[in-house]
């Protein structure tokens, strides 16, 4: 597609699972960036990917989150053990050079029961 | 720590009355300073950017912003809303050069009444 697409839209699960989120960047951008945003709240920066180099990873907040990035394009972050605080918007976004304007994915609506 | 300030929360305007949101950040250095909106139901995107160049900054739909570096601010406006400019809008900065990282805030949610 011509934009970033993640998935799932949404997803409810227990406290304790472990939960997977997907994105697919803009072909060729090769930064790719992870937010969160909690009800009332701005953007909370999470992880960066850049081409190959090593993630900046400075956001996630807990070891519970992970993220990692296959062959310089689709990402996945990973979240283990959910707790309710974990419950917010994940975006996903996307930017040709780390300098350019970020496109956005739809998010995944994250809710832990 | 660098932050952005977004002053308004909740904003209710009439159809073509004027709007200005305010968007003031804490930092000294080169910024590039960004608006995106978020239509009801729509992904975040792009509404304009200033990176360098004429502080003021015209951007899609009518949308401007002006970057008053002594005040640390880049206040968005537009003369007269419509309806279909309800939606949520957020400013965002990141401290220039090669850092990436966006600095965002809170966001402003705004209703424009028909």
């Amino acid at each position: 597609g011509a934009g970033v697409s993640q998935s799932p839209s949404n997803k409810v699960t227990e406290k304790g699972k472990d939960v997977e989120l997907r994105c697919d960047p803009i072909s060729g951008h090769t930064a790719l960036y992870w937010y969160r945003q909690s009800l009332g709240q701005g953007l909370e920066f999470l992880i960066y990917f850049q081409g190959n180099s090593a993630p900046d990873k400075s956001g996630l907040p807990s070891d519970r989150f992970s993220a990692e990035r296959t062959g310089g394009s689709v990402s996945t972050l990973t979240i283990q053990r959910t707790q309710q605080e974990d419950s917010a918007v994940y975006l996903c976004a996307s930017s040709s050079t780390r300098e350019q304007p970020q496109h956005f994915g739809d998010g995944t609506r994250l809710s832990i029961l | 720590a660098q932050s952005v300030s977004q002053h308004n929360h909740h904003v209710i305007l009439s159809e073509a009355a004027s709007l200005e949101l305010g968007c003031n950040y804490s930092y000294g250095g080169t910024v590039n300073l960004f608006w995106y909106v978020q239509y009801p139901g729509q992904h975040l995107q792009l509404l304009l950017k200033y990176f360098s160049g004429d502080p003021l900054v015209k951007g899609i739909k009518g949308f401007e912003a002006e970057f008053i570096k002594s005040k640390f601010s880049f206040n968005l406006r537009k003369p007269s809303v419509q309806w279909s400019d309800t939606a949520e809008y957020f400013c965002a900065v990141n401290a220039g050069g090669s850092n990436y990282q966006l600095i965002w805030g809170a966001g402003t949610k705004l209703i424009i009444k028909p």
